[in-house]
């Protein structure tokens, strides 16, 4: 069975631009949720997606925005980028949204921005 | 207040010996779940082992074990017979508010220990 799965791997933009990172979760996964790894901040959650449906939101600014499609497929954009957004995103699934749930991580997009 | 303390910022052992990473946890919450992840230097975050809070007995994956103590909050990950692929970053995690809809779902991370394993 294929893991979560996230593309593209390495990206590198400049501050104003805006990105689009993709998430394929593990299949009959129907939760996504997205976060950011900083070194100076560590992990953090930016939003949690289920049924199409954003769930959760963390403490992040409106230029981070996400979606999910019917697949369970997600995309998460961030416009406007700054400097402070270079960042490891990491994406994962489960099943559900159950108390036993497991979260199963992608290996992330590295996003530098310049 | 952290809701997740690693103390441990490095940790260092030898091949084949067991290790034990610290973690401990702050809630309110009767409910809960415990995670640890491992990160290698690719980045991916590995899942090990997961423990709710009303698990009775120890988590066990492999290897890997989590010594779970409700009453001093603390969950710490042990693994046995180390692995020079064992050397990474590890992530104790904790997951609130599991049975109140889902309105929290979403993980809380610790700073990390970064084990090296010696041959």
């Amino acid at each position: 069975k294929a893991g979560v799965t996230q593309t593209p791997r390495y990206l590198i933009k400049t501050r104003g631009q805006q990105v689009t990172l993709s998430c394929s979760p593990i299949s009959g996964h129907r939760s996504v949720s997205w976060y950011q790894q900083t070194p100076g901040q560590g992990l953090q959650f930016l939003f949690e997606y289920f049924s199409e449906t954003q769930r959760n939101k963390g403490n992040f600014p409106g230029r981070f925005s996400g979606r999910q499609f019917s697949n369970s497929r997600s995309e998460m954009n961030v416009s406007t980028l700054e400097l402070g957004d270079s960042a490891l995103y990491l994406c994962a699934s489960s099943l559900f949204r159950g108390p036993n749930e497991k979260l199963f991580f992608g290996s992330g997009t590295q996003l530098s921005v310049l | 207040a952290q809701k997740i303390t690693q103390t441990q910022p490095g940790m260092f052992v030898q091949e084949k010996e067991a290790v034990t990473l610290d973690c401990t946890y702050d809630t309110s919450d009767q409910s809960y779940g415990l995670f640890w992840y491992k990160q290698p230097s690719s980045g991916e975050m590995i899942f090990l082992i997961y423990q709710g809070s009303y698990d009775e007995q120890n988590a066990t994956e492999g290897r890997y074990s989590l010594n779970f103590q409700k009453a001093r909050k603390s969950a710490n990950l042990v693994i046995s017979a180390s692995q020079l692929g064992d050397s990474a970053m590890y992530f104790c995690a904790m997951r609130e508010g599991v049975n109140s809809g889902g309105s929290n779902y979403k993980l809380t991370f610790g700073k990390g220990t970064l084990l090296t394993v010696n041959p």
